[in-house]
């Protein structure tokens, strides 16, 4: 068990430019989700999936967002034509039906000039 | 709507007990979690509570009241390695979490 992980841990971008996010949950855990946190805030849902279904989808997330899992393990988060107030950490978690527990990845801090 | 309600900063002393308090206002409820997150780092599970009651973990309790929509996480013997942010979570009826804003919890010496 070698924990949630996600590439890359940081990213620059300007403004008006896409990015892809990739995360690898824990091997057999069949639920994966994306959150985003911004300074002093916790953080908030933004989408999840059960293998390769993706389940759910925050109203916060535009339709510059998308998120996939393909064979539902590693899940790309793209966000295209980026803004300033994209400027967050990017959280996966993951975690194995029926347990509650969530394992968080350490993040993709992005930001945008 | 969705609510949830923890202080922003606290303050201890090495050695001593601290409770933070969470309350929530939640469209669906299947569990409140609390995570500790380190400035920089990932969220990490503490605990979880589904019935009322408290749920110790060596230095570690958290309490829940589900009809007060109310919970609390209490640290004992505190370390200078608990300053940290304190994220009060509920899961909701499709198994997301719903987070607080966090607090803060500074441990002096």
């Amino acid at each position: 068990d070698t924990g949630v992980s996600q590439n890359p841990r940081h990213k620059i971008t300007k403004r008006g430019q896409n990015v892809t996010f990739r995360c690898d949950p824990i091997s057999e855990h069949n639920r994966l989700y994306w959150y985003r946190q911004t300074l002093g805030q916790g953080p908030e849902f933004l989408t999840y999936f059960q293998n390769e279904a993706q389940l759910e989808k925050s109203r916060l997330l535009s339709d510059r967002f998308s998120a996939e899992r393909p064979k539902g393990s590693f899940s790309t988060l793209e966000i295209q034509r980026t803004e300033q107030g994209d400027s967050a950490m990017y959280l996966c978690a993951s975690s194995l039906v029926p347990d509650y527990e969530q394992y968080f990845g350490p993040g993709t801090r992005l930001t945008v000039t | 709507g969705q609510n949830i309600d923890q202080p922003t900063e606290m303050t201890a002393t090495e050695g001593a007990i601290v409770q933070i308090n969470c309350t929530y206002q939640t469209s669906g409820f299947n569990g409140l979690f609390w995570y500790q997150q380190h400035a920089g780092e990932a969220p990490t599970f503490l605990s979880y509570n589904v019935l009322d009651g408290l749920e110790e973990k060596g230095r570690f309790s958290s309490f829940l009241s589900r009809s007060k929509g109310y919970s609390y996480l209490l640290l004992k013997e505190l370390q200078m390695k608990d300053s940290a942010s304190y994220l009060c979570a509920v899961g909701d009826n499709t198994d997301k979490l719903i987070f607080g804003t966090g607090t803060r919890l500074q441990v002096f010496p």
